[in-house]
């Protein structure tokens, strides 16, 4: 089954950063947009921002805008997604998702592929 | 940029149908095509069930559907399943560079 594969659970500490990756196999194109989608425990689906996979563009929520970047390697097929100055209400579960739109005909902002998460947990 | 607003729970019994609200404003859903659904099971990643407010992506039933009306969409399921039994978002561009999701809504399959 076709699937992203993203990097282990994180355990930080408030005030630290945390940087979670995102790998696309061989079979999955990378000329689709990425999001990254976040989910505390118990709480609904929060969109944190998307990057263009050809020249880096990225777009973040407001709430995110200073302390969350996005980027990529395409060398490796790798897409990151680096949260900084977190705190305690930042665990969450952390989704990286394709959008079925492609670098040709731009956005779909349908997200139809999904990474199975990465748990981090902000505790001191 | 709030959340768009879905009813917390909804359910209905085996065979029935339940349909769920996706309310936003004239930025976001009401200005938009771009309107999807996902169905997330305890634990898993979300699944997108559809797309452009009403397009099933291929596997996904028939029994969902789905339609939007200025500043509202639905999603309805019909023919209930056990397996229906699940967490819905719906979510919706917002202009060209963002994206927000409904607050999700709790199907329960009596």
């Amino acid at each position: 089954q076709m699937q992203l594969v993203q990097s282990g659970a994180e355990v930080k500490k408030p005030g630290a950063s945390v940087k979670v990756s995102c790998k696309a196999p061989e079979y999955i194109s990378t000329t689709n947009f990425m999001h990254w989608v976040r989910q505390a425990p118990g709480q609904g689906l929060e969109w944190m921002g998307i990057i263009n996979p050809s020249n880096g563009d990225t777009s973040y929520a407001q709430k995110f805008q200073g302390r969350v970047t996005v980027t990529r390697d395409t060398s490796t097929r790798t897409f990151y997604m680096e949260l900084s100055s977190l705190i305690s209400e930042d665990t969450a579960v952390y989704y990286c998702a394709r959008d079925t739109g492609t670098i040709y005909a731009g956005k779909d902002w349908s997200l139809d592929l999904w990474g199975r998460g990465t748990l981090v947990i902000v505790s001191s | 940029q709030s959340a768009l607003t879905q009813p917390p729970s909804a359910s209905g019994s085996p065979g029935q149908a339940v349909t769920i609200s996706c309310t936003g404003i004239r930025s976001d859903v009401g200005g938009y095509t771009y309107v999807s659904w996902y169905q997330q099971h305890p634990g898993k990643a979300p699944k997108l069930i559809l797309y452009e407010a009403s397009k099933r992506p291929s596997g996904v039933p028939d029994r969902f559907s789905g339609s939007k009306s200025g500043s509202t969409a639905s999603l309805t399921v019909s023919g209930l399943r056990a397996e229906d039994e699940a967490d819905y978002y719906c979510s919706s561009s917002v202009g060209l560079y963002n994206y927000v999701f409904g607050t999700g809504t709790k199907v329960t399959v009596l």
